[in-house]
């Protein structure tokens, strides 16, 4: 399973675009990169998934450089209710039967 | 949307005693999870279930822990006895294959044990 780096925290402003970067150096050939969002006791909840450029979807984009070493989430105009917890997760679902390994996560404070 | 569903939603128990905390995954999805997270620390894997077995599971899903679809729609995780280090969220999860598809978590049962 390839490790992930990410910030411990992250802080903004309302109306802001946040990018939170997560570093895989290991990441292997058939490996995804997915990042979820996680309220305060709340289940983790899926924002986005990629292989490689850039991938967007309603709720943020994803950009993943040539080496994919890393990867940025872009949240664009993060409002008060983005405060949350944000996963950065690499593997080959496949391969590992689907269980998610999470890190400790960026945690994002988002203030008026 | 689909949703995972968790009861109860917060369980108080005593020490020693069983518990069973219950999961409707999602109607078509084929691959069910449980993962815990102790209060301010990260998403830890418990088990994987598939086909009516057990696919995978984690050093921390010991003897005392037990997965089970006992019908069509249900999925369980039970707690033999209950130690005070079991206090915990338990959240379950299902995805309908396991091929960079997305993993739909329940809301979760907030254990506490006393």
């Amino acid at each position: 399973l390839a490790k992930t780096t990410q910030p411990i925290s992250m802080d903004s402003y309302e109306g802001q675009e946040v990018n939170i970067t997560c570093s895989h150096n290991n990441i292997a050939t058939n490996d995804y990169i997915t990042w979820y969002q996680q309220f305060p006791s709340q289940g983790p909840r899926f924002i986005i998934q990629g292989y490689k450029t850039k991938v967007t979807n309603e709720v943020a984009s994803l950009f993943i450089p040539a080496d994919r070493k890393s990867s940025t989430l872009s949240l664009p105009r993060v409002s008060l209710s983005d405060t949350a917890v944000y996963y950065c997760l690499v593997g080959d679902s496949d391969n590992q039967g689907g269980k998610l390994i999470f890190g400790q996560g960026t945690e994002l404070s988002v203030k008026p | 949307e689909p949703e995972v569903t968790q009861t109860p939603s917060h369980q108080v128990t005593q020490m020693g005693q069983e518990v069973i905390l219950r999961c409707v995954p999602i109607s078509n999805h084929l691959y069910f999870y449980w993962y815990r997270q102790i209060l301010g620390q990260k998403v830890e894997f418990l088990v994987s279930f598939y086909n009516n077995e057990i696919s995978e599971k984690s050093e921390i899903f010991d003897d005392q822990f037990s997965v089970e679809r006992p019908d069509g729609s249900n999925f369980t995780l039970k707690i033999r006895s209950t130690k005070l280090e079991d206090s915990a969220m338990y959240f379950c999860a299902s995805i309908f294959r396991p091929m960079n598809t997305e993993a739909f978590f329940g809301q979760g049962t907030r254990l506490t044990v006393v």
